[in-house]
């Protein structure tokens, strides 16, 4: 079975601050891992993917995320946040198999304070 | 492109009326999903296609939610009869593959009174 995890219900970060964001997952197999930003009343809109290669991704916005496989953690950081970051942040892991789905963490919360 | 096209934005119904949910993908996509988002539960897979075959179904809450996809453009999720604990955000995505980020809808904002 799939799952992802993030411990973390809401993180409060200055701007300007590095910030990050924790994921972690079980999955059997390789993983497929996403992130997904969403904000009021909005969809969920694709910040980054890690489906092979380096272990460090880069997405939207200067996000970027690592992937760590021994400890089955895929982490969201950014160096120096901004007001207009806070939102509501989404891991997906997926196994790299055919017949399954995104599954989804319960989300974090991020505030980003001026 | 317009992306994943989902109507109504929202909806307000009362108990034991049948609701139907629309969603149109993005053209190309051969993947279709349904999820569901509330506060307790989070974003929940309903159902998903490939190919406009229903593939998992095994997150569909109970026989009173279906869903189907005539054609490659246009996916339907129907409640019958619908309940108070119905009441979430409904999504709908589509994506390009099997390693293919998702495009995800608006939304369709249901309450059930």
């Amino acid at each position: 079975a799939q799952s992802v995890a993030q411990p973390e219900d809401q993180v409060n970060v200055a701007e300007g601050n590095p910030l990050t964001v924790k994921c972690t997952y079980s999955v059997s197999g390789n993983p497929y891992l996403f992130w997904y930003v969403q904000y009021p009343n909005r969809g969920l809109q694709f910040l980054l993917k890690y489906i092979t290669g380096d272990n460090l991704v880069k997405g939207s916005y200067g996000f970027e995320a690592e992937f760590n496989k021994s400890q089955t953690s895929f982490h969201l950081k950014k160096p120096s946040a901004l007001v207009s970051d806070s939102a509501l942040y989404f891991c997906a892991v997926r196994a790299n198999q055919a017949g399954t789905a995104l599954i989804f963490g319960k989300g974090t919360t991020l505030s980003v304070s001026s | 492109d317009a992306g994943v096209i989902q109507s109504p934005r929202h909806e307000v119904t009362e108990m034991g009326q049948e609701v139907t949910l629309r969603c149109k993908p993005i053209s190309g996509h051969d993947y279709l999903f349904w999820y569901r988002q509330t506060m307790m539960r989070g974003l929940e897979l309903l159902i998903y296609f490939n190919n406009n075959v229903p593939i998992d179904d095994s997150g569909m809450p109970e026989d009173r939610f279906s869903a189907k996809m005539p054609n490659a453009s246009f996916s339907t999720l129907k409640i019958q009869p619908s309940e108070p604990r119905d009441s979430a955000v409904y999504f709908c995505a589509s994506s390009s593959g099997t390693g293919a980020g998702y495009t995800f809808g608006s939304g369709t904002r249901l309450t059930v009174v």
